[in-house]
């Protein structure tokens, strides 16, 4: 299995541009979800999938951030516009269920730096 | 809400030395966590379950004392591979919710 792949692994963008992160997860697992980690607040979950039915997006920061989950195997997360503010780490990570005893696959996660 | 703390270090230690770290949870409800570990500029992985029995793994003792809502990490004979940042994690009844992580850095 080739686990969770995320792309790209680095993104620099302009502020005002838009930007698409990409996840393909585990197949067989039907959660996804998205985090953003930084140094002041860790990591957040943004939103969550369970069989590509967005579940909670009550992390999602504002309306600049999108995800849709149009198959069992692509997510994409959307910023637009983008702001510096957004400059993080975005993680995709998939499960076989939201909590309890499977943990979570995290993919190898997106920098973005937004200048 | 759910709420993991932990001390963020870092924990700096010799080869060869017992480290231990603890973290608080706010879910008194939670019956069973998780210990996370990640490498610099790499994602969190899966370290090692916690249940109210503990577990043990190799060099690593996790313990899970739900009176005072705390869990704990032991390592043993520390390794310079086991510098990174170790998470703490409540999966709770819906997400994993995590620790900002505490650091250890083992040197030579």
């Amino acid at each position: 299995d080739a686990g969770v792949i995320q792309s790209p692994r680095h993104e620099v963008t302009e502020m005002g541009q838009e930007v698409t992160l990409r996840c393909k997860p585990i197949s067989g697992h039907d959660y996804l979800f998205w985090y953003r980690q930084t140094m002041m607040r860790g990591l957040e979950l943004l939103i969550y999938f369970n069989n590509n039915v967005p579940i909670d997006d009550s992390g999602m920061p504002e309306d600049r951030f999108s995800a849709k989950m149009p198959n069992a195997s692509f997510s994409t997360l959307k910023i637009q516009p983008s702001e510096p503010r957004d400059s993080a780490v975005y993680f995709c990570a998939s499960s076989l269920s939201a909590g309890g005893g499977y943990g979570y696959t995290f993919g190898s996660g997106t920098r973005l730096t937004v200048v | 809400r759910k709420e993991v703390e932990q001390d963020p270090g870092p924990f700096n230690v010799p080869e060869g030395a017992t480290v231990a770290f603890n973290c608080t949870y706010s879910n008194s409800a939670s019956q069973s966590f998780f210990w996370y570990r990640q490498d610099c500029r790499k994602e969190p992985k899966l370290l090692m379950s916690v249940y109210s029995s503990g577990n043990e793994d190799g060099r690593f003792t996790a313990q899970l004392n739900r009176a005072s809502q705390y869990i704990s990490l032991l390592i043993r004979d520390s390794k310079l591979s086991d510098s990174a940042t170790y998470l703490c994690v409540d999966p709770g009844y819906s997400t994993l919710t995590f620790g900002k992580g505490t650091m250890l850095l083992v040197s030579p």
